[in-house]
């Protein structure tokens, strides 16, 4: 079964609008990390946000940790085409499941030129 | 620094056989994990072993096996292959050391069954 969801399930932009998505879950956590897979490849790690941390920036990238709410969400700024990606929230929860990440169902986002 | 690496990347095995995937994680990381991707149930937790040891077992069937070795190198078994097999098989390293335990990724290995 999956943590959470994530919300929206796909997202459609332009080359330099900013994409926003965010990531509800179930349990409480330790970290949560952000992921990007390109179509047939493998996860890119993007973020990890710890449980006591509530923001969080890479880059172009900014994440933000409501753990009152149980959510968190992912901000890609000036986005690019190579942007274009489905995006995983992924949390791990208490010392014995470090390696045991649960993902959210992803967000497919689409940058057009 | 390499990364998580996966063999093989693509294969075609047919129901009832069996299938081994090897992981080689980052250099110095002690956690390997293992992770069956499908488009219906999405990222699943398959296993995680952590210096030879599985510290935790996802909801898979005993056909799903996994081990690691001392040099902490992995492979994970699938034992009489279903069309349900088919799926991304992602092995993953982390250094397991505590808080902020970031998680790598390898490019995975597209498995087939026919």
């Amino acid at each position: 079964s999956q943590q959470g969801e994530e919300d929206p399930q796909a997202l459609s932009i332009q080359e330099g609008e900013n994409a926003t998505m965010n990531c509800s879950y179930k349990t409480s956590i330790n970290n949560l990390q952000w992921y990007r897979q390109n179509s047939g490849r493998g996860l890119v790690h993007l973020i990890l946000i710890r449980s006591n941390e509530r923001e969080k920036h890479s880059g172009r990238l900014r994440v933000t940790l409501d753990t009152s709410k149980k959510s968190s969400s992912l901000l890609i700024t000036a986005s690019r085409a190579a942007d274009t990606a489905s995006y995983f929230c992924a949390t791990d929860g208490t010392t014995d499941s470090w390696g045991k990440l649960q993902f959210g169902a992803g967000t497919q986002v689409v940058v057009t030129p | 620094k390499a990364g998580v690496t996966q063999t093989p990347r693509y294969l075609i095995k047919t129901r009832g056989q069996q299938v081994t995937l090897s992981c080689s994680p980052i250099s110095g990381h002690r956690s390997v994990s293992w992770y069956q991707q499908t488009p219906g149930q999405g990222l699943q937790f398959l296993f995680e072993y952590f210096s030879e040891t599985q510290r935790n077992k996802g909801n898979f069937p005993g056909r799903f096996s996994g081990r690691q070795f001392s040099n902490s190198r992995s492979e994970m078994n699938v034992s009489t292959l279903e069309l349900g097999d088919s799926a991304l098989y992602l092995c993953a390293s982390s250094l397991r050391t505590g808080e902020g335990n970031t998680i790598y990724f390898g490019e995975g290995s597209w498995l087939t069954v026919v």
